[in-house]
């Protein structure tokens, strides 16, 4: 049981280039959530599925789009990467009151 | 959503009882408590939530003041590898959508 899965596990983009990140969970959750991590701070939420076909806005949305492919998968995406973007991503499924997270994807924008 | 307060870090000797403080003295009466750790360059991992009664499972227990204006978790014998960052979060039950994590505790275990 893998749980939840992202790739790639690192990354380094330069200004301006495009990249998908992928998250994948096997445990039939209906939420998903897409999370960033700065250096000293805690997560914020970037966008979030309450299911399949649903997505809606956290809390640092801008820079970011999403999709919700099917119930097991939620990417997100960096149309035009910048400098702010480094950061670690972390994806998370939840059922009930549990979150469950990732191993994170470490992005780096020069 | 109540605002939690944490100490900034703690240490604790391996073996022992790890004691985590949390106060959310403006915790409303629909809010739960919750729990999650961060080890090191890893995803948060969920330990514990309750609402008014003290709760324990196989990774922790959590005592919450009658009050609800505090809480604390317990790790009964720490271990190294109970190293992370533990954060304490006050939510209304369900809406998943607005875990806000802050900078949490830093409990370092020493050997």
């Amino acid at each position: 049981n893998a749980g939840v899965t992202q790739t790639p596990k690192f990354q380094v983009l330069k200004t301006g280039q495009s990249m998908t990140l992928q998250c994948a969970q096997d445990m039939n959750h209906n939420s998903m959530y897409w999370y960033r991590q700065d250096p000293g701070m805690g997560l914020r939420l970037i966008y979030y599925s309450a299911s399949e076909g649903t997505t809606d806005k956290g809390e640092v949305p801008n820079g970011y789009n999403v999709s919700r492919l099917n119930k097991r998968e939620f990417s997100l995406r960096l149309e035009s990467a910048a400098p702010s973007q480094t950061s670690v991503y972390f994806c998370a499924s939840s059922v009930g009151e549990k979150l469950f997270f990732g191993s994170g994807t470490q992005l780096s924008v020069l | 959503d109540a605002k939690t307060t944490q100490p900034t870090s703690m240490d604790c000797a391996e073996g022992r009882a790890a004691n985590l403080p949390c106060n959310h003295s403006t915790i409303s009466g629909n809010e739960y408590v919750y729990w999650y750790r961060q080890i090191h360059s890893q995803g948060p991992q969920y330990i514990i939530h309750g609402l008014k009664n003290n709760e324990t499972n196989e990774m922790a227990s959590l005592i919450i003041t009658e009050d609800r204006k505090s809480s604390t978790l317990i790790l009964p014998h720490a271990t190294l590898r109970d190293t992370a960052v533990y954060y304490c979060i006050a939510l209304y039950g369900g809406a998943t959508n607005k875990l806000i994590f802050g900078t949490g505790t830093l409990l370092a275990i020493q050997p």
